[in-house]
């Protein structure tokens, strides 16, 4: 079965800082990875997706992720961190089910604090 | 584009009463949806994934009897939580699959159990 580790449930950054939020996967096949964005009380955002194409993907807001399959990694950066930044980002990995992909395994979630 | 509404966005209930959520693809349609809950502070949990037209499949420890899933129709997949009780309380999120790999998430739907 696949599974997605997210390092660091909480992360605080400076205005301005870069922000880097760590994923990790797991899965006998190749992946596809996503990035989602939630604010309080709402649904998901996509933020930006892998799959199978060019190893580093941007995404919206800023954000980009670099998909590097000998450290079954695909960690979340932005150059520069916004106060509108703050919010909750899950990493996910989907399962294949008969060459299309199925249900979204999500990891446990970072926080991430922008500081003025 | 890809546009995904819940309804209700809140809903209280009191225990051992059913409550429905709808959740609705606006702009496209979707063979495959997704119900999600949520716990506070908590990452996504799959449910079961509802497919138009036939029954939906439920992953493993829920309740199938418990949490009612129809799609009836390409844009729209309910999720009916019966005889609820405060253990139900959470946020459920459902999503619409675009294509092969693309999930669409709806803004969730809070329950509350009295």
């Amino acid at each position: 079965a696949q599974s997605v580790t997210q390092l660091g449930s909480h992360v605080s950054v400076s205005e301005g800082a870069l922000v880097l939020l760590r994923c990790n996967y797991s899965s006998s096949v190749p992946p596809y990875l996503f990035w989602y964005v939630q604010y309080p009380n709402q649904g998901l955002q996509l933020l930006l997706k892998y799959t199978s194409a060019a190893t580093l993907v941007k995404g919206i807001n800023g954000f980009e992720a670099e998909f590097k399959k000998s450290e079954t990694s695909f960690h979340l950066t932005k150059p520069s961190a916004h106060m509108r930044d703050a919010a909750e980002y899950f990493c996910a990995v989907s399962e294949w089910y008969g060459g299309a992909t199925n249900k979204l395994i999500f990891g446990t979630g970072t926080l991430l604090a922008v500081q003025p | 584009g890809a546009v995904v509404s819940q309804h209700p966005s809140w809903v209280i209930c009191k225990s051992g009463t059913s409550v429905k959520i709808e959740c609705r693809s606006l702009d496209f349609q979707a063979t495959t949806m997704f119900w999600y809950r949520q716990f506070p502070k908590q990452s996504l949990m799959l449910m079961a994934t509802s497919n138009e037209g036939s029954k939906a499949t439920y992953e493993q420890g829920v309740e199938k009897d418990k949490f009612l899933i129809n799609h009836a129709s390409l844009t729209l997949s309910t999720l009916t939580v019966t005889s609820a009780h405060p253990e139900d309380s959470s946020f459920y999120i459902c999503s619409a699959r675009r294509g092969r790999d693309e999930q669409f998430f709806g803004p969730g739907t809070r329950l509350t159990v009295l």
